[in-house]
């Protein structure tokens, strides 16, 4: 079955620091791979996905994201933490025949210290 | 801006009454679904309709229904409501236009829904 685990459920980190966010996905095949941002009260937002190809992904907002097939990982990360960036992140893993059906991890929650 | 628009984006309803969730897809968009998040949880896939037809169901009662309208947009419904439902349910919306590869979804804000 499909799953997707963040084993971290609250990260904190000084701003400037840099950060890594862990996901690891179980399923079948190669699975589409995501990571979304939600602002409290706000929907999601796309950061950055894989598919195929290179297995670095660059997304928006300075992240990127390293798919790591021996180790069903699709972690997270960022050089250089800014205080906006607190937020809740999600991982999810979606099936590449089935575009809108994801399944998603718990989330992290990400806390920035002055 | 992802242009999917949920309405309402709060409501306060009894239990056992029911609830209609709207959501407007981005444009040339064809299919829609839709999740339940719950407090502190990822979100949960419900259901999804490709063309006014559902399409794949994820473990949810059949209280929880939907349709799709020819313009693509979507409804959720919730019949007899729980204390449990009370969550933020989201609307996502993308093409399965071929040869769109590395298909993109767009979630909407999402409608909070309060149970009491």
């Amino acid at each position: 079955a499909q799953s997707v685990t963040q084993p971290d459920i609250h990260i904190t980190v000084s701003e400037g620091a840099s950060l890594e966010l862990r996901c690891n996905y179980s399923y079948g095949a190669t699975p589409y791979l995501f990571w979304y941002v939600q602002s409290p009260g706000q929907g999601l937002q796309l950061l950055l996905k894989y598919f195929s190809g290179d297995t670095l992904v660059q997304g928006i907002k300075g992240f990127e994201a390293e798919f790591k097939r021996s180790q069903s990982s699709f972690n997270l990360r960022k050089p250089s933490v800014h205080w906006s960036d607190a937020a809740e992140y999600f991982c999810a893993v979606g099936a590449p025949y089935n575009f809108n059906k994801f399944y998603f991890g718990s989330g992290t929650k990400l806390n920035v210290k002055p | 801006e992802t242009g999917v628009t949920q309405s309402p984006t709060h409501l306060i309803k009894t239990r056992g009454q029911q609830v209609t969730l709207r959501c407007s897809s981005q444009s040339g968009h064809n299919t829609v679904s839709w999740y339940q998040q719950a407090l502190g949880q990822g979100p949960q896939f419900i259901f999804q309709y490709y063309r006014e037809e559902e399409n794949g169901r994820g473990n949810f009662p059949p209280r929880f229904s939907g349709l799709q309208f020819p313009n693509y947009s979507s409804e959720l419904n919730v019949n007899a409501l729980e204390l449990d439902d009370s969550a933020l349910y989201l609307c996502a919306s993308s093409s399965t236009k071929q040869g769109n590869s590395g298909n993109t979804i767009y979630f909407g804000e999402g409608s909070w829904l309060t149970v009491v």
